[in-house]
């Protein structure tokens, strides 16, 4: 079974831009959920989906949304990009999210560095 | 205080020594207890997962959690050059829609 896919792993922007990073959960999969991941912060939670709708959203700003599609797929988006916006950001999918605390399995990440 | 508080190390130590990793924390309704294992430009995988307090072993890796002193522990034995890696733990106060909460993650070596 394949896993969890994020598209693209590195990606190089500078400030003021905006980006969208992809995530394909494995086959089945409903629950998306996206962290950031920094050095200095840990891993911090962003925001979570499950069949199309934000079920959470972690203590970020605005410029930072996301989406998912009915294939299970989401996408996030971050706008006016800043410095501080360099990380690593991870996409965890799970079967389900509900009623037992549910595997959730991570992708390789995207590398985003902000210029 | 951060939720979760972890050493970051890093822990260096020889190859077949017994490694222990900790983590505390200050919130008292976490229930979920998770260790997560990352290797170097990889995502987190999941290493185990307990409830509440005891203790769990799978294979070389022994999970602990004391709920009345807010402490949980990893625990490797006969360690291997290929468990070089950060290990995170993760924890939530229930199970369905909370999202994980993190320590910074334990850089650990494991040296031949």
């Amino acid at each position: 079974k394949a896993g969890v896919t994020q598209t693209p792993r590195y990606l190089i922007k500078t400030r003021g831009q905006q980006v969208t990073l992809s995530c394909s959960p494995i086959s089945g999969h409903r629950s998306v959920s996206w962290y950031q991941q920094t050095p200095g912060q840990g891993l911090q939670f962003l925001f979570e989906y499950f069949s199309e709708t934000q079920r959470n959203k972690g203590n970020f700003p605005g410029r930072f949304s996301g989406r998912q599609f009915s294939n299970s797929r989401s996408e996030m988006n971050v706008s006016t990009l800043e410095l501080g916006d360099s990380a690593l950001y991870l996409c965890a999918s799970s079967l389900v999210r509900g009623e037992n605390t549910d595997t959730q399995y991570f992708g390789p990440g995207t590398r985003l560095t902000v210029l | 205080q951060k939720e979760v508080e972890q050493d970051p190390g890093p822990l260096s130590v020889p190859e077949g020594a017994i490694v222990s990793l900790n983590c505390t924390y200050s919130n008292s309704a976490f229930q979920y207890f998770m260790w997560y294992r990352q290797y170097s430009r990889k995502g987190p995988e999941l290493l185990m997962y307990t409830y509440s307090s005891g203790n769990k072993e799978d294979g070389r890796f022994t999970a602990q959690v004391d709920k009345s002193s807010k402490y949980i522990s990893l625990f490797i034995r006969d360690s291997q050059p290929s468990d070089s890696a950060t290990y995170l733990c993760a924890m939530i106060p229930y199970s369905g829609n909370t999202p994980l909460v993190f320590g910074k993650g334990t850089r650990l070596s494991v040296i031949a």
